[in-house]
């Protein structure tokens, strides 16, 4: 079945350093979704990429969708202790798909 | 809108018992997802049911079921407990399809049901 691999799995950043996370597929993806996940909580949703080559910015964070649309990045700016989590690509194949998630990348400020 | 409640919020059991978990969605979602969470595997799908059928379905074995009821509730129930399904249950719920330009909706999910099997 389709996979979705995501990484880093941990990343350990001092306040203010920069964060990237990528998730790769060896198929071509119909979309991708990214949420967050704070120590304790649940996921909550961040954004949707549809589009090949798309890029959209929330403030500090910048998700991009690859060319052929088979990976995507999620970049964090100038961390801050609230960007504590952990942050899930997600994706669809395609209609009738159940929504795959990678692994996670577990992200710690340290301040 | 209240968001999507799962009841209950943790659970003790020991080996060989079953359980039943229960998730109310979002009022006027109708898909309903259920997905398992522990420390090494991330967050496994189990199933997604809409409209009281199930449309997909994880690689879980047999012990794992679920259904949905005509007002999208949904309970999922594990029979004969092993030490392996002690996990974060997560329920999630949606529109389901597509959302227009190709997206698809966002999922929403519930606080979870953290069960223990002893």
């Amino acid at each position: 079945g389709q996979q979705v691999m995501q990484i880093p799995q941990y990343q350990h950043v001092q306040e203010g350093e920069d964060f990237t996370t990528y998730c790769n597929s060896s198929t071509t993806l119909s979309n991708i979704q990214w949420y967050k996940q704070r120590p304790g909580g649940h996921p909550v949703f961040l954004i949707q990429l549809v589009k090949s080559g798309e890029v959209k910015k929330q403030k500090r964070l910048t998700f991009q969708f690859g060319e052929a649309k088979k990976n995507s990045s999620l970049h964090i700016t100038a961390t801050q202790t609230t960007d504590v989590g952990t942050y899930f690509c997600a994706a669809f194949r395609s209609g009738n798909t159940p929504l795959v998630f990678g692994k996670g990348t577990r992200l710690s400020v340290i301040a | 809108k209240a968001g999507v409640t799962q009841t209950p919020r943790y659970l003790i059991k020991t080996r060989g018992q079953q359980v039943t978990l229960s998730c109310s969605p979002i009022s006027g979602h109708r898909s309903v997802s259920w997905y398992q969470q522990t420390p090494g595997q991330g967050l496994q799908f189990l199933f997604e049911y809409f409209s009281e059928t199930q449309r997909n379905k994880g690689n879980f074995p047999g012990r794992f079921s679920g259904r949905q009821f005509s007002n999208s509730r949904s309970e999922m129930n594990v029979s004969t407990l092993e030490l392996g399904d002690s996990a974060l249950y997560l329920c999630a719920s949606s529109h389901p399809g597509l959302a227009g330009g190709g997206a698809y909706n966002e999922q929403f999910f519930g606080p979870g049901t953290r069960l223990t099997v002893l």
